[in-house]
């Protein structure tokens, strides 16, 4: 009964490859985000998407490319990958509004060689 | 800019005493204060929440105060327990920030038995 679930939970890969993290969330929520959680813990935003439309896109680079084919399901796809890209990546749902929590998936440790 | 400070980074208590984690927000229109609870290899999990028409809220162990004068909010947990231990995150969403929830730094609470 995993509300909201994303593999693989980890990732190690060398640079230059690509590789796509999936989520999937049984909340019937309309809102989906990506998180990246660095070495030091600091957990920022990425992405949103409300009813599979992008609405937030932070300063990312256009390696990254997310992909909502509907409303339980938003994908995360990065090309060439770097060092830097190491890092704890997060998807995440709420119901629409900006005082909705967040409910959060467990995590893709991706380890970039 | 849209900051939210949290403090201390770590903080040690023995079970049974109490913790404090307090975090300060620059932007004066937030209106809503979570505080996320990260155990290790899981995602942050909501443990309560705030909005600024009230001033404290209180749930079992776990109360949340909010100065909005001084814009700041404090999470205190009475009765320490070893499953308390975690890295607690403030967060709050500032207008300016398009009422995207900015997250503090974590605070890493170990709970010594």
């Amino acid at each position: 009964d995993t509300a909201v679930s994303q593999t693989p939970k980890y990732l190690v890969t060398q640079m230059g490859n690509d590789k796509s993290i999936k989520c999937e969330q049984n909340l019937g929520h309309d809102t989906m985000y990506w998180y990246k959680q660095d070495s030091k813990k600091f957990l920022k935003i990425m992405f949103s998407y409300n009813n599979k439309e992008l609405i937030i896109n932070e300063t990312v680079p256009n390696r990254f490319s997310p992909k909502s084919p509907d409303k339980a399901h938003l994908n995360l796809h990065i090309n060439s990958l770097e060092l830097g890209d190491s890092a704890v990546y997060f998807c995440a749902s709420s119901q629409v509004g900006v005082l909705s929590p967040l409910h959060f998936g467990n995590g893709t440790r991706l380890t970039v060689t | 800019g849209e900051n939210v400070e949290q403090h201390p980074s770590t903080l040690s208590v023995q079970e049974g005493d109490s913790a404090v984690i307090k975090c300060t927000y620059s932007d004066s229109a937030s209106n809503y204060f979570p505080w996320y609870k990260q155990e290790l290899g899981k995602g942050p999990q909501l443990i309560i929440d705030i909005r600024s028409n009230v001033g404290e809220k209180k749930d079992q162990r776990i109360a949340v105060t909010l100065n909005k004068t001084a814009k700041h909010f404090s999470l205190h947990i009475t009765e320490t327990q070893p499953e308390d231990s975690a890295v607690y995150f403030c967060a709050a969403n500032p207008k300016a920030a398009g009422n995207k929830l900015t997250f503090g730094g974590g605070t890493r609470v170990l709970v010594k038995p």
